[in-house]
């Protein structure tokens, strides 16, 4: 167990529609990182979130957003839903503020199905 | 442009043998390297991280080797188990801050 939590485990939708995910950092890691893992694909570094504010972003889509709440736990918003959307959706945490600077803990992951 | 390319893509060994994955990296300037282990369906955890200066790392079975001049990293498996049957992904940092990923390599370990 990471101490990293993620809502809900699996998540079924429609075309079209938008979803929210939700991350817990581990107890005193400042960072939040989102990642997608398509289904056989490496994976994807999305956005980092630090105390609150954007500090690094990667392939994030137009049509995703995301933020970190004072309490430090993050959403991550998917909007206009696509069939390639379907993908396991990872959250990290870690104590520092520059990604790789420290270990990134991942929780179990999200699985978004896009049909 | 920065890469991580790792192989093989997939391996398949016996219970008990040996292994080593391997990791070719182009990312400059190269801050450090991490390999991470990726049960199915589960979010990766990491086993190893190495700086320039870090030559060798080990974590029980696990040893991870680092060649800075030529890019290259490696990470040997000693006396394989089942539970080691998994995706091991390497991730450079680069500048900014930039993590580069591999695309992983799948092992499988066979009784």
């Amino acid at each position: 167990d990471s101490g990293v939590t993620q809502t809900p485990k699996h998540l079924i939708t429609a075309t079209g529609q938008r979803v929210t995910l939700r991350c817990s950092p581990r107890s005193g890691d400042l960072s939040v990182y989102w990642y997608q893992q398509s289904l056989d694909q490496g994976l994807q570094f999305l956005i980092q979130y630090y105390n609150g504010e954007e500090r690094a972003k990667g392939n994030i889509l137009e049509r995703f957003s995301a933020q970190q709440f004072p309490d430090l736990h993050s959403e991550l918003n998917l909007s206009s839903l696509e069939l390639g959307d379907s993908a396991l959706y990872f959250c990290a945490s870690s104590s520092a503020w520059a990604p790789g600077g420290d270990t990134q803990y991942f929780g179990p992951g999200t699985r978004l199905t896009v049909l | 442009k920065n890469q991580v390319e790792q192989s093989p893509q997939s391996l398949i060994i016996l219970e008990g043998k040996n292994c080593t994955l391997q990791c070719n990296y182009t990312v400059s300037p190269f801050s450090n390297l991490r390999w991470y282990k990726q049960d199915t369906g589960r979010g990766p955890v990491s086993l190893t991280i190495m700086t320039f200066s870090e030559n060798t790392k080990s974590n029980g079975r696990y040893t991870a080797t680092l060649d800075a001049d030529t890019k290259q990293s490696s990470l040997h498996i000693t006396a394989s188990q089942l539970s080691d049957s998994a995706s091991y992904i390497c991730v450079v940092r680069g500048s900014s801050y930039k993590l580069i990923f591999g695309s992983g390599t799948r092992l499988l370990v066979r009784p």
